[in-house]
């Protein structure tokens, strides 16, 4: 059973671009989590999605930040327009169902570096 | 507004030392607590979690309690080992965001460990 599988795992971007992340969830998950972990910082909540639907995204930047997760394929978090200050590491964790342990399983990150 | 310290930032022991990392939250209304180790330029690895119910959890050598009154939990490792060497981590969920947003971990962070052989 493969875990929460992020790619890709390092991405390189100049200030402008466009960062694409991706996030499988663990076999049976159908909870996402996006987290961000910024240099000397600890990690903070972006947004959580079921499929199809973002349940909660009070954590995420109001402007160029986004997030889906579709009936099909991995969640995405979009970064439009990257500035050096969005140079961090993107974590993605996955949850079973809401009436679990709360629980939850975090993937190996997708580090950004903005240049 | 629940804020998350664990203290010390970093600490390094000898093999063989049991040693003990700290937490401390400032609302107890917390629906559970977990502990997560981080290597370097790794995900996080689930360790412990603590159901708000639950006083104590183990597995192998490491032991976590919890404290809601107080806003504390404990990580104790016995018998140190260098591989043990990495970041740990402690999130707690506040209990009125598990209805509406379950993975709303908030995380201290975390205190850097170095085991020496």
């Amino acid at each position: 059973n493969a875990g929460v599988m992020q790619n890709p795992r390092h991405l390189v971007r100049r200030r402008g671009q466009e960062a694409r992340l991706r996030c499988s969830p663990m076999k049976g998950h159908s909870h996402v989590y996006w987290y961000r972990q910024l240099p000397e910082e600890g990690l903070k909540f972006m947004v959580y999605l079921q499929k199809e639907n973002i349940i909660d995204e009070s954590g995420m930047p109001k402007e160029r930040f986004s997030a889906e997760f579709p009936k099909e394929g991995p969640s995405i978090l979009r970064i439009q327009q990257v500035v050096r200050g969005d140079s961090a590491a993107y974590f993605c964790a996955s949850s079973p169902n809401r009436r679990n342990t709360g629980e939850l399983f975090f993937g190996e990150g997708s580090r950004l570096t903005v240049l | 507004k629940q804020e998350v310290t664990q203290i010390p930032a970093a600490l390094s022991v000898p093999e063989g030392e049991n040693l003990v990392l700290n937490c401390s939250f400032t609302d107890s209304a917390i629906y559970n607590l977990q502990w997560f180790r981080q290597d370097p330029g790794k995900g996080l690895t689930s360790l412990l979690l603590i159901q708000s119910s639950q006083r104590e959890q183990t597995s192998g050598r490491l032991n976590a309690s919890l404290d809601k009154s107080s806003g504390r939990s404990t990580l104790y490792i016995a018998a140190s080992q260098p591989g043990d060497s990495a970041t740990y981590l402690c999130a707690v969920i506040r209990r009125q965001d598990y209805g509406g947003s379950q993975g709303n971990l908030i995380f201290g962070k975390g205190t850097k460990l170095s085991v020496k052989p």
